[in-house]
């Protein structure tokens, strides 16, 4: 059983739909992070969540400590944002990352 | 500087062959860390360095070597590699080694391809 699932692993939208993608964990953490892969690219940190929610312009984060699930969603999608999202979980005390699979997103015009 | 700068971008090498790849960072982390990517797989984590000293080694096999020279360089000497090593390898910092930690920074990745 893998330490942290997503879902869904693929997601097909059209442009300007509200979009959203859940993670859910299984082990005690400290922190955790959405990821954003382009294909063939690095990774870029969206955000870092331990409690509560956050947003940066369309996109919003939030993260039920208790329940061990945190959401990322976007608003008013566009093709831009066609993109892997990944979840990823930092254990407290260790300096280790446990990753999901992550959710390929493509946003049609 | 909020970036970590890995190079080369694109590898490509023959299985007898000797290369590294290089991971810099200005943020003033003190841990930085390889990871290894295959196509449509989530990252795997290889080694982590914590105040330039190995702390992680994910049982990875000895022709990949890490090497931590000073605070913002983090170094993957490798040798003798496969064809299955093939992959986009990720170098990443953080300000601290425990608990909660901030600036969490990946780089963009060197694709390597060993023919």
């Amino acid at each position: 059983k893998n330490e942290v699932e997503q879902s869904p692993q693929n997601l097909t939208a059209q442009e300007g739909e509200f979009i959203t993608i859940n993670c859910s964990y299984s082990v005690g953490i400290s922190a955790l992070h959405w990821l954003q892969q382009h294909p063939g690219g690095g990774i870029v940190s969206l955000f870092m969540l331990s409690s509560g929610k956050k947003k940066h312009g369309r996109l919003i984060a939030t993260i039920n400590i208790q329940e061990k699930h945190s959401s990322l969603h976007i608003t008013a999608s566009h093709p831009r944002d066609s993109a892997v999202y990944i979840c990823a979980v930092r254990l407290y005390n260790f300096n280790k990352f446990y990753f999901g699979s992550g959710t390929k997103l493509n946003v049609k015009p | 500087d909020t970036e970590v700068t890995q190079t080369p971008k694109h590898l490509v090498m023959g299985m007898t062959n000797k290369k590294s790849l290089k991971c810099e960072q200005h943020m003033g982390h003190r841990a930085m860390y390889w990871y290894k990517q295959k196509a449509k797989k989530p990252p795997e984590l290889m080694f982590v360095y914590s105040y330039e000293k190995l702390s992680i080694n994910e049982s990875v096999p000895s022709r990949f070597s890490p090497e931590c020279p000073n605070s913002s360089l983090l170094n993957l000497h490798l040798h003798a590699l496969q064809p299955e090593d093939s992959a986009l390898y990720l170098c990443a910092s953080s300000q601290g080694t425990t608990g909660l930690n901030y600036g969490y920074t990946f780089g963009s990745g060197t694709r390597l391809t060993v023919v």
